[in-house]
């Protein structure tokens, strides 16, 4: 059970550049999340998945595209990288919040990414 | 809106020592809380959450937290700190009723020998 994979591990981008974050999960979750993690900021929410084919925007939304068009697959597009989008970028999962003592969410490796 | 602080960017204990991280978060439902635990050049993984029963949560390493809702409070502890121990530690929480997580901004602690 691999639980949550995310390519490519890293990355270096020229400013302008376009490029996509894969994460893929086998455990038939219904939620899907990616997360920018900077440091002494936490992780925050970019955008997240309720389910196939659904989108909706995070926290720090802004440059940033995403796609779900297979349940187990969510996509991370940067369009026009900026040096602002360095970061470590995390991608999670999670059951529905009904499922109560099973909740919560598994992460990936991340991925670490570079715009110069 | 759901908001997660913690006190203390870094924490350093001598090994042996009581290892306590604060989290304190705010709510307008009843909140599930979590903590991760993330080693360098790795992913978040689960230390201990709490949803609902028993407010006093244990996890795993030998880790626990209890839930004070009067204190609006899940601080992190452990008795007896180890090397490896030293890690970013992450609060989180959630609205019972929704999915997403809200993290605090992690506090780093280091394990002095």
């Amino acid at each position: 059970n691999a639980g949550v994979t995310q390519t490519p591990k890293f990355r270096v981008l020229k400013t302008g550049q376009s490029m996509t974050l894969l994460c893929a999960q086998d455990m038939n979750h219904e939620y899907m999340y990616w997360y920018r993690q900077d440091p002494g900021m936490g992780l925050r929410l970019i955008h997240y998945s309720v389910g196939e084919g659904t989108t909706a925007k995070g926290e720090v939304p802004d440059g940033y595209n995403v796609s779900r068009l297979k349940k187990q697959n969510f996509l991370l597009g940067l369009e026009s990288a900026a040096p602002s989008q360095t970061s470590v970028y995390f991608c999670a999962s999670s059951p529905q919040p009904e499922t109560g003592a099973n909740y919560g969410y598994t992460f990936g490796s991340g991925t670490r990414l570079t715009v110069v | 809106a759901q908001s997660v602080t913690q006190l203390g960017s870094h924490v350093s204990v001598s090994e042996g020592a009581l290892v306590l991280l604060r989290c304190n978060y705010s709510s307008s439902v009843p909140p599930y809380l979590f903590w991760y635990v993330q080693y360098p050049n790795q992913g978040l993984q689960l230390l201990l959450k709490y949803t609902t029963g028993a407010t006093l949560v244990k996890g795993i390493n030998g880790f626990e937290a209890e839930f004070k809702k009067s204190e609006t409070s899940f601080h992190l502890t452990k008795p007896s700190a180890h090397m490896s121990d030293a890690a970013e530690y992450f609060c989180a929480v959630s609205p019972s009723q929704g999915g997403k997580l809200i993290f605090g901004q992690g506090t780093e602690l280091s394990v002095k020998p």
